[in-house]
């Protein structure tokens, strides 16, 4: 199957500080990328939706401020928390659609711990 | 998308045959049934998907009943590797685009 890789798998960054999460389609092009978190010992909530070339599209209740979405490319959809706190600590999950319109592929994960 | 229910938890021995039931009564009749596991601290990895028929492929097989309302996901010859939550997803046809509703999913744990 396709491919999804996210970058880092995992960092720890302090109050405050901003961090970006990668998420490429390596071997298709990704005309949607989704992002989701998912707390411990939680199921994956979708955050957002996003197409290459357009505005993310946030779920309710995801502040679009704080998490910024980019999808700039067919392969590369960015994250960034900003301003991240202590309770934003999680596992991030993107997943990519685009080689056909029946499948979507899930990346690795990234775990954010804020200090 | 219509709503799922799985048990919470099931312990299989090593060897035997898995099966992981799922409840989705309020299915329409062009949604899919999908089937995802989730490895503790990794990414939701695909199984296997049926929209009418049984399906089977290297992982696993599905069954989906006749009025669609259940489907039961069957690991033949479980192994300790596939320990993790199998979540049971119902979504529409153009599933490559569509938004996923994950529910608490089933927390497989196969037994040496």
């Amino acid at each position: 199957g396709a491919v999804v890789s996210q970058h880092p798998s995992w960092v720890i960054c302090k109050s405050g500080t901003s961090v970006k999460i990668e998420c490429r389609s390596l071997d298709f092009q990704a005309t949607t990328m989704f992002w989701y978190r998912q707390f411990p010992k939680q199921s994956l909530m979708l955050m957002a939706t996003s197409n290459e070339g357009s505005k993310a599209t946030y779920e309710q209740g995801v502040e679009k401020d704080k998490f910024l979405i980019n999808h700039a490319s067919l392969t590369l959809s960015t994250l960034t928390v900003t301003s991240a706190h202590p309770e934003d600590s999680s596992f991030y999950i993107c997943s990519a659609s685009g080689r056909t319109d029946n499948e979507q592929f899930f990346g690795p994960g990234t775990r954010l711990t804020v200090l | 998308d219509a709503k799922t229910t799985q048990p919470p938890s099931m312990d299989c021995a090593e060897g035997r045959a898995a099966n992981l039931p799922c409840n989705h009564s309020t299915i329409s009749g062009n949604e899919y049934v999908y089937w995802y596991r989730q490895i503790h601290s990794q990414g939701p990895q695909y199984i296997i998907h049926g929209l009418k028929n049984n399906e089977t492929n290297e992982m696993a097989s599905l069954i989906i009943t006749e009025d669609r309302k259940s489907s039961t996901l069957i690991l033949p010859h479980a192994t300790l590797r596939d320990t993790a939550v199998y979540y049971c997803i119902v979504t529409g046809p153009n599933f490559g685009n569509e938004k996923l509703t994950f529910g608490t999913g089933t927390r497989l744990t196969i037994i040496p």
